[in-house]
């Protein structure tokens, strides 16, 4: 089936410094690729969708300077906070929709990767 | 727009008992319904899902029926287990103008106890 991987699965930062989540298709080409947030106890807030050669669309409210999004390959995305702070503390998650031979069957589904926990001191 | 709602957790069972998470959707489109599992500290995983009405999704002795006409997509399963505990989403996919924005229910968390 397919898998998406993340790095880190987990990090702490101090408060200024910037902080790269990588999320990888790693048996299939995801021309598109979503990235989520997610507070403790609640559901996923999608904060932009990441086309592989093009600019992100963000979500209303997410910042575009804060999350910084490249999806340079058809297999890698990578989000990073800049100048993290504690309120920036999460649980982020990418998901990645298959884009290949499967297109019918798998179009509307995405695979998620197991999430990268951020805690900024 | 689209939405999904599902009704609030936690949801306590003890093990083996039936288990109904309801869920149900707004959608402009003819969307695809999807349940995903959430472990604690891990990602989603997808459960099972349905592509068009009366589709009935199932896996791991979860199932969940498309019903077009109450617009729900309710899960069930005949008797839970203590590793069934976990939250669970529900979600759609509709393909307004061929693109694909998902939507997500908050989610229910599942506490199974011996």
């Amino acid at each position: 089936g397919a898998v998406v991987s993340q790095h880190p699965s987990w990090v702490i930062c101090k408060s200024g410094t910037s902080v790269k989540i990588e999320c990888r298709s790693l048996d299939f080409q995801a021309t598109t690729m979503f990235w989520y947030r997610q507070f403790p106890k609640q559901s996923l807030m999608l904060m932009a969708t990441s086309n592989e050669g093009s600019k992100a669309t963000y979500e209303q409210g997410v910042e575009k300077d804060k999350f910084l999004i490249n999806h340079a390959s058809l297999t890698l995305s990578t989000l990073t906070v800049t100048s993290a702070h504690p309120e920036d503390s999460s649980f982020y998650i990418c998901s990645a929709r298959d884009g290949g031979d499967r297109l019918t069957r798998a179009y509307n589904e995405q695979f998620f990767g197991p999430g990268t926990r951020l805690t900024v001191l | 727009g689209d939405s999904v709602t599902q009704m609030e957790g936690p949801v306590t069972l003890s093990e083996e008992a039936f288990l109904t998470i309801n869920c149900t959707y707004t959608a402009t489109g003819y969307p695809s319904l999807f349940w995903y599992v959430q472990y604690p500290g891990e990602g989603l995983q997808l459960l099972l899902k349905a592509t068009k009405a009366d589709d009935k999704g199932s896996n791991k002795g979860f199932e969940a029926t498309y019903r077009k006409e109450t617009t729900s997509f309710h899960l069930e399963k005949g008797s839970v287990q203590v590793s069934d505990s976990a939250v669970y989403f529900c979600a759609l996919s509709d393909l307004p103008g061929g693109s694909y924005i998902p939507t997500f229910g908050r989610g229910t968390s599942l506490i199974v106890h011996p």
